[in-house]
């Protein structure tokens, strides 16, 4: 069976400071992979997407970033925290095919972010 | 722009009567669609999709579709206080580019 991790489950971080949060799928491989944020209040945003190793779709410009530098492996970074970019982060992944398979996602267990 | 629409509530069911939760997308290019459950301080969790116009079953959830009103559906019979939680409908054209989400209905089942 798939399993999706993220780490880690909480952080606070002083604005300005750099963000680094990771998410690996075990029991898959050639995942597709999303970045979403869930801000209090609002709907789930996603952030950016990634159908194979180097390849990064983003979808709403911000001060964030990410990379997969492995098949199962997806970083979402930033280099200065703004107070806005609080919120819970979510990792999900979806089978690699074609069809309606990859449109599936399943989510981790998301990382609470604070930003103060 | 595509969104999705929901009742963000609070919508409030006695245990044992069916919960009933709408959804509508504006995309009409849209070809799948999600419903998730996400209790509070956790990640959201899968409970079903449907592509067909039309109903689909499972267990007590039943998920109805008109694609002609761009409407989506999800229906609880015999409603239990474990399904108290945020429901959210996600909505996707068919690729690998992700989903667009509702702001979720946050149900409540009243023992």
């Amino acid at each position: 069976s798939q399993t999706i991790h993220q780490w880690p489950a909480t952080l606070v971080q002083p604005v300005g400071s750099p963000l680094s949060l990771e998410c690996t799928v075990e029991g898959t491989s050639n995942p597709n992979l999303y970045w979403y944020r869930q801000a209090a209040g609002r709907g789930l945003q996603l952030l950016f997407y990634s159908v194979g190793i180097g390849q990064i779709s983003s979808e709403v410009p911000q001060n964030l970033s990410a990379s997969r530098p492995q098949d199962r492996q997806f970083i979402l970074s930033s280099k200065k925290l703004l107070l806005s970019d609080s919120g819970f982060y979510l990792c999900a992944w979806s089978r690699g095919s074609s069809g309606y398979l990859q449109e599936t996602q399943y989510f981790g267990p998301g990382t609470r972010l604070l930003v103060l | 722009q595509k969104e999705v629409e929901q009742n963000s509530g609070p919508l409030s069911v006695p245990e044992g009567a069916i919960a009933s939760l709408n959804c509508t997308y504006s995309d009409r290019g849209s070809q799948s669609f999600f419903w998730y459950r996400q209790y509070s301080g956790k990640s959201p969790e899968l409970i079903m999709f449907i592509y067909s116009n039309g109903d689909k079953e499972d267990g007590r959830f039943t998920a109805q579709l008109n694609k002609a009103s761009q409407y989506v559906s999800l229906l609880i019979r015999d409603s239990q206080p474990s399904d108290s939680a945020t429901y959210l409908c996600a909505v996707g054209r068919g690729g690998a580019d992700g989903l667009t989400f509702g702001k979720g209905t946050h149900l409540i089942i009243q023992p």
